[in-house]
């Protein structure tokens, strides 16, 4: 596509329940970057993929959240017992390569209740 | 590690007055630096970029100059618009790959 496609781009869950949040980056980018904007907040780094080396999760906040990125294309952001701290837009970018600009996506925003 | 500082918002403007946003670094070595906006209701987007010390980035007015020597990359605009209204985020990338951002300035704009 044209550009980062995120989906959904809006979701409530109920308190610990898991959701499931996927990216689609630009094709042919070897990065891709999640990371999370809470009301009022920054940017706040989650996990990177580079290719095929093992991803950078070290900005992951618990071990209820998880991510894998599959044939080095489509990414899936898992939370698992969601907490209402979690609330938060939950944003995908890519890159052609390490240091490169990012793309990002529209994000999604997450509501847990 | 790597860190950006910039400066704290919110900054209220009136159309055509002149804008710094500052924006400092920490990084052990030589990182491309770069600023991203967000305008209301869309997603960020690049704004502009400097990959080396002296470099000058530019884009749609604004202007930053990277600057080794007090590790800084300044933001600044001559005559803002209230379409420049929205929020300002200041970036490093060094060699290994990971983008950090700093906090965000907002920036209002008004007629």
């Amino acid at each position: 596509g044209a550009g980062v496609s995120q989906s959904p781009s809006n979701k409530v869950t109920e308190k610990g329940k898991d959701v499931e949040l996927r990216c689609d980056p630009i094709s042919g980018h070897t990065a891709l970057y999640w990371y999370r904007q809470s009301l009022g907040q920054g940017l706040e780094f989650l996990i990177y993929f580079q290719g095929n080396s093992a991803p950078d999760k070290s900005g992951l906040p618990s071990d209820r959240f998880s991510a894998e990125r599959t044939g080095g294309s489509v990414s899936t952001l898992t939370i698992q017992r969601t907490q209402q701290e979690d609330s938060a837009v939950y944003l995908c970018a890519s890159s052609w390569d390490r240091g490169a600009e990012a793309f990002f996506g529209q994000g999604t925003r997450l509501t847990v209740v | 590690g790597d860190s950006v500082t910039q400066m704290e918002g919110p900054v209220t403007l009136s159309e055509e007055a002149f804008l710094t946003i500052n924006c400092t670094y920490t990084a052990t070595g030589y990182p491309s630096l770069f600023w991203y906006v967000q305008y209301p209701g869309e997603g960020l987007q690049l704004l502009l970029k400097a990959t080396k010390a002296d470099d000058k980035g530019s884009n749609k007015g604004f202007e930053a100059t990277y600057r080794k020597e007090t590790t800084s990359f300044h933001l600044e605009k001559g005559s803002v618009q209230v379409s420049d209204s929205a929020v300002y985020f200041c970036a490093l990338s060094e060699s290994d790959y990971k983008l950090s951002f700093g906090a965000g300035t907002t920036v209002t704009v008004r007629a």
